[in-house]
């Protein structure tokens, strides 16, 4: 069964330190979203990406963040100056548009920054 | 902006016993999608409700999305142990840039 992928599992950075974030999403799905989730609470949406461009950001996605599609496959996220408060899991999700709805989620990235 | 409460934010029960968790939108919602997320994993889909009033049935999983498209609910007969996990709605709006996730109801199921 296809699914969504992410490197690293886990990436631990020092304060300041730019990070990026990696995604493999379902092969033909149209839409992708990063989301993060502090420890034990809900998840957050970040952004979604449709038709090689940003289609929506939360208030959280700031001057720091950006995602880029290079090359039809990977969606990567990067974070420019991390913070403490970046410490999160990263999810990364797909849907196919065509086919439904459902979000495919990646098993995310831990990032911990120090 | 647009805000998914969901309630309880806990529930223990002891296996065999029901459960439900109920979430409420601020404003309309276009779909409801409802997720299970297990300890130390990645949100996993269940459901997505569409329609006013919809209700939907997964084993003993029933799905319910209000007439005006502003609360949805999730009610587990008979838990099991495997029922275990944290349970998120997911609001989308009238596209699909964005969803709203609840805050999550994290069950236990005591066997």
């Amino acid at each position: 069964e296809p699914e969504v992928t992410q490197t690293p599992s886990h990436q631990v950075t020092q304060m300041g330190q730019e990070v990026i974030l990696r995604c493999v999403p379902i092969s033909n799905h149209l839409y992708f979203y990063w989301y993060r989730q502090i420890l034990g609470q809900k998840v957050e949406f970040l952004v979604s990406f449709y038709n090689n461009e940003i289609s929506e950001k939360s208030e959280i996605f700031d001057d720091q963040f950006s995602v880029e599609r290079p090359d039809g496959s990977n969606f990567t996220l990067k974070i420019r100056s991390t913070k403490l408060e970046d410490s999160a899991m990263y999810f990364c999700a797909s849907i196919s548009w065509i086919v439904g709805n459902e979000q495919f989620f990646g098993p995310g990235t831990r990032l911990t920054v120090l | 902006g647009q805000q998914v409460m969901q309630i309880p934010q806990y529930q223990h029960v002891q296996e065999g016993e029901d459960f439900t968790t109920y979430c409420n939108s601020s404003t309309t919602l276009s779909n409801i999608q409802w997720y299970k997320q297990r300890p130390g994993g990645h949100p996993v889909f269940l459901i997505q409700l569409v329609k006013s009033g919809e209700v939907k049935k997964q084993k003993r999983l029933t799905f319910q999305f209000g007439e005006a498209k502003k609360n949805s609910s999730l009610h587990i007969t008979a838990t099991q142990t495997t029922d275990v996990g944290t349970y998120f709605c997911a609001g989308a709006g009238y596209n699909f840039n964005k969803f709203y996730f609840g805050s999550g109801t994290k069950l236990n199921v005591k066997p």
